[in-house]
């Protein structure tokens, strides 16, 4: 079975920095590109980064460019989102989530909460 | 960046009602086109991937199609259960880009 359990999500203060990890199992994690996609609360879902299964292209939503860094350790089997200059805009669920090529994202974990708030 | 546009942002309807949901992209995506289902508190499930090709375990009443700019989500016979949001995730180009969602209420 297919399972995504992120974890690090909590307040911080704005210009402050967070890291979230995801757990994968169920799957051969190398095979795979991952994703991390937001949601503010209330609000739609944002995709955040995607990171290919041998990690040679990595992509970013603008407001993730420059401040966010997706990364994965194969040896943990573990995805994640390295957050620094948070803002306020920051503020969401964030969802890590398994991509299949010509699928798009078809598993997705629970979810982490990052609140940035002084 | 390709835009989404996803109509009706809400709509209400009665178990066994059909509904369809729609996406616009700004620019032609070929056939992908990704449709996800939400509930409150929950992830979004995928239903559709490939504007077409349902994801394993979704029920037969839940049907996508389209190409190019214009794709539709079908739900043939609403159940209880299959009130939620509903969101479609266009991944042919970076940014990736998620339509406004459709929030699909018991009336």
């Amino acid at each position: 079975e297919v399972q995504l359990v992120e974890s690090g999500g909590g307040l911080v203060k704005p210009g402050g920095s967070l890291r979230l990890s995801c757990a994968a199992s169920g799957f051969t994690f190398s095979a795979y590109s991952m994703n991390w996609v937001r949601q503010p609360p209330g609000k739609g879902l944002e995709w955040v980064a995607s990171i290919s299964a041998s990690s040679s292209d990595i992509q970013y939503a603008d407001s993730a460019r420059g401040r966010f860094t997706i990364s994965r350790d194969y040896a943990k089997n573990l995805l994640y989102l390295q957050m620094n200059s948070l803002r306020a805009d920051d503020t969401a669920v964030y969802y890590c989530a398994r991509h299949v090529v010509g699928g798009g994202p078809d598993y997705w974990g629970q979810g982490a909460l990052v609140t940035v708030s002084s | 960046a390709i835009q989404m546009t996803q109509s009706p942002s809400s709509l209400s309807a009665s178990v066994g009602d059909s509904v369809t949901i729609t996406c616009r992209a700004s620019q032609a995506i070929r056939d992908d086109l990704g449709w996800y289902q939400q509930k409150p508190g929950k992830a979004p499930k995928l239903l559709i991937y490939a504007t077409s090709a349902l994801h394993r375990g979704v029920p037969s009443r839940f049907s996508g199609s389209g190409s190019g700019t214009d794709f539709t989500l079908t739900i043939s016979g609403l159940q209880p259960e299959d009130f939620a949001t509903y969101y479609c995730l266009q991944d042919y180009s970076y940014p990736w880009t998620f339509g406004q969602g459709t929030k699909v209420e018991i009336k």
